[in-house]
């Protein structure tokens, strides 16, 4: 079985300031791992993913991730907030095998502060 | 390409009435699921299919229905609502395992 937590549901950062969204993972496969985004009233989009190899994986909008194997974590990262970044972020884990059922976490809520 | 195309964005429906929600995709997507949201929740999912004439139940089936008779279309059906299926609905695909979903846009439904 898997699941995720989403430390934190509402961060907020000023602009220009390093973003940090945490997400921890358990998996008794080895997981697939997903980051998207959700802007108000529209469906989610994403961000990266991460399935095999590199484990820093990089994704749209200037976000990146690691997956750190030995932490059982995948926290979002962007050097540098911008006032467009404000939504809610959600991480997700998929365990393989025949379907592709996405676990999801709570979500997190960005705020950007000018 | 319009992706997945969820009908229709918005309904109310009274307790106890019934309705299906639309679900088509046009990738030609053999995975497709349902997900219903809800504040501080996240998105859990109730229903998937990993071709057509094939379903299962994700986390939070019960009081919701499913059939995929065609690779592009995945309806939802409530048989009776209740309150508590006030939610948004989204649908989304994806081409195989571990490949990224693709959303719709979303169903906002309110049962009163």
């Amino acid at each position: 079985a898997q699941s995720v937590t989403q430390l934190g549901s509402h961060v907020s950062v000023s602009e220009g300031a390093l973003v940090l969204l945490r997400c921890n993972y358990s998996s008794s496969v080895p997981p697939y791992l997903f980051w998207y985004v959700q802007y108000p009233n529209q469906g989610l989009q994403l961000l990266l993913k991460y399935t095999t190899g590199a484990t820093l994986v990089k994704g749209i909008n200037g976000f990146e991730a690691e997956f750190k194997k030995s932490e059982t974590s995948f926290h979002l990262t962007k050097p540098s907030a911008h006032m467009s970044d404000a939504a809610e972020y959600f991480c997700a884990v998929s365990g393989g095998g025949a379907t592709n059922k996405l676990i999801f976490g709570t979500g997190t809520l960005l705020a950007v502060q000018p | 390409n319009a992706g997945v195309t969820q009908t229709p964005k918005f309904q109310v429906l009274k307790t106890g009435q019934s309705m299906t929600l639309q679900c088509a995709q046009d990738m030609n997507h053999e995975y497709m699921s349902w997900y219903r949201q809800d504040p501080g929740m996240g998105l859990r999912l109730i229903h998937y299919s990993v071709g057509a004439g094939i379903t299962d139940q994700g986390e939070v089936p019960n009081g919701y229905n499913v059939s995929r008779s065609t690779t592009e279309d995945f309806p939802l059906r409530l048989l009776s609502a209740a309150p508590s299926q006030t939610s948004v609905y989204f649908c989304a695909s994806s081409s195989q395992n571990g490949s990224p979903l693709h959303f719709g846009n979303g169903t906002r439904l309110t049962v009163t």
